[in-house]
């Protein structure tokens, strides 16, 4: 079965300072896509970075990058330069490659930016 | 870029009545939309996958009675909640699939707040 964990529920950060959030996933495809997303508090879902499992270079875009670990199997989201608008829920999520490609998502870790 | 809209944002209903959600895809043809429930300070939760022209499918433990949906369009989906009640409360969010390109993209509405009373 495919599972995507998170294991921090909440991260403390001071504005300009960099955060890992961690992403650890379980799957025996070896074919799939790793996702991250930013939810805030009016509750839309940002999407923020992918990672093919077959991409050899770990995504970047803008202030984030993607820590991709294949054979640890972590997908670990990097934030630079941490802003107060940065203060959010963010989820990570892997794509089945089964069937209707549904995404299964971890249960979230909220990161709280400080002044 | 691709987006998805849904209405209404916010709807209050009484326990018994149903209401109905709308999602769009407006710059894209969706063959596949996702019904996802959200409780406060949890994550999301699939609730079924809707093709264009057939029957949803529906994950385990989803009342498919009572979560009608019906995807009669390339660029819109409806969830209907039917006779809701008090624990249908929740935070109902769908998405869209962009199936070109590899990524096979979701792309998410801003969700609905559903307030039964």
């Amino acid at each position: 079965a495919q599972k995507i964990t998170q294991t921090q529920p909440g991260m403390f950060v001071q504005e300009k300072e960099a955060v890992t959030l961690d992403c650890t996933y379980d799957t025996s495809d070896q074919s799939y896509g790793l996702f991250w997303y930013k939810q805030p508090s009016s509750g839309e879902m940002i999407f923020l970075i992918y990672q093919g499992s077959y991409d050899e270079q770990n995504a970047t875009e803008g202030r984030y990058s993607l820590n991709f670990q294949k054979a640890r199997k972590s997908a670990n989201l990097v934030i630079s330069a941490s802003q107060l608008g940065d203060s959010a829920m963010y989820f990570c999520a892997m794509r089945s490659t089964s069937g209707t490609y549904k995404y299964i998502f971890g249960t979230g870790t909220r990161l709280k930016v400080l002044a | 870029g691709a987006v998805v809209s849904q209405h209404p944002s916010r709807v209050i209903c009484k326990s018994g009545t149903s209401v109905k959600i709308e999602c769009r895809s407006l710059d894209f043809q969706a063959t596949t939309m996702f019904w996802y429930r959200q409780f406060p300070k949890k994550s999301l939760m699939l609730m079924a996958t809707s093709n264009e022209g057939s029957k949803a499918t529906y994950e385990q433990g989803v009342e498919k009675d009572k979560f009608l949906i019906n995807h009669a369009s390339l660029t819109l989906s409806t969830l209907t909640v039917t006779s809701a009640h008090p624990e249908d409360s929740s935070f109902y969010i769908c998405s869209a699939s962009d199936v070109q390109g590899a990524k096979y993209e979701q792309y998410f509405g801003p969700g609905t707040r559903l307030t039964v009373t």
